[in-house]
């Protein structure tokens, strides 16, 4: 059981919009702010998309952003494209557990 | 432009210790402020965060297999490893390496190797 919640599965239509959840406690989403997220298709390593919560690597798309508010950070995919069907994990590192991950997300484009 | 490579054996005994390198290519090890980590899939699950060496040489372990790893560097192939020891059927995964530069954000990362634990 991860530490992190994810849902299992989230879906949209190309063009369309979808968050993604990342449900933690007061005592780690809700105190820590190293949060990443990243996007792992098929058979590939994952890919960072956005840490500390809310900030792009260079050559992420604007289309993903990242948010928190209170125990829960989200990702949110606009604009959505056939390339972003992928499993998506989010990471918190606190300094008393280390680095953990939620239990990933299928995204499925319609 | 970073590079990382996994290597060691895809198959591993029960009770012996799994053992992979981490080749880097394009940047140092013994350079600037990076974690280079060591995370791993088991199949068709989730990721699980294994631990770290930073550039200077000291390791932070995840808890739940602290007992039984160690991470190691070699600056002058600039390479660090990996060590678990006492491995069961539950260690079979596909095992990354990557480079962070905040702990858990990791920004380049291999392609991963498949180990399987078995008899």
């Amino acid at each position: 059981q991860s530490a992190l919640t994810q849902p299992p599965s989230v879906s949209g239509s190309p063009g369309q919009s979808v968050t993604i959840s990342c449900t933690g406690t007061s005592s780690d989403v809700g105190s820590y702010n190293r949060v990443s997220w990243y996007q792992q298709p098929p058979g590939t390593a994952p890919k960072l998309l956005i840490y500390e919560v809310n900030n792009r690597p260079s050559g992420v798309p604007d289309r993903f952003s990242g948010s928190k508010s209170g125990n829960t950070a989200s990702l949110t995919i606009s604009g959505l494209q056939a390339e972003d069907e992928a499993d998506y994990y989010c990471s918190l590192y606190t300094n008393n557990r280390g680095v953990v991950f939620g239990g990933g997300t299928k995204l499925t484009v319609l | 432009q970073v590079q990382l490579q996994e290597s060691g054996p895809g198959l591993v005994k029960p009770s012996q210790t799994l053992s992979l390198t981490c080749s880097v290519s394009g940047g140092s090890i013994s350079s600037g402020g990076y974690y280079w980590s060591w995370i791993r899939q088991h199949p068709g699950k989730g990721l699980e965060w294994i631990g770290y060496i930073y550039y200077s040489g000291s390791t932070y372990y995840n808890p739940s297999l602290k007992s039984r790893v160690t991470i190691s560097a070699d600056t002058s192939k600039n390479q660090f490893s990996l060590k678990l020891s006492s491995v069961t059927a539950a260690d079979t995964a596909v095992y990354y390496c990557a480079r962070a530069p905040l702990i858990g954000t990791c920004d380049y990362w291999g392609q991963g190797i498949l180990v399987t634990v078995s008899s």
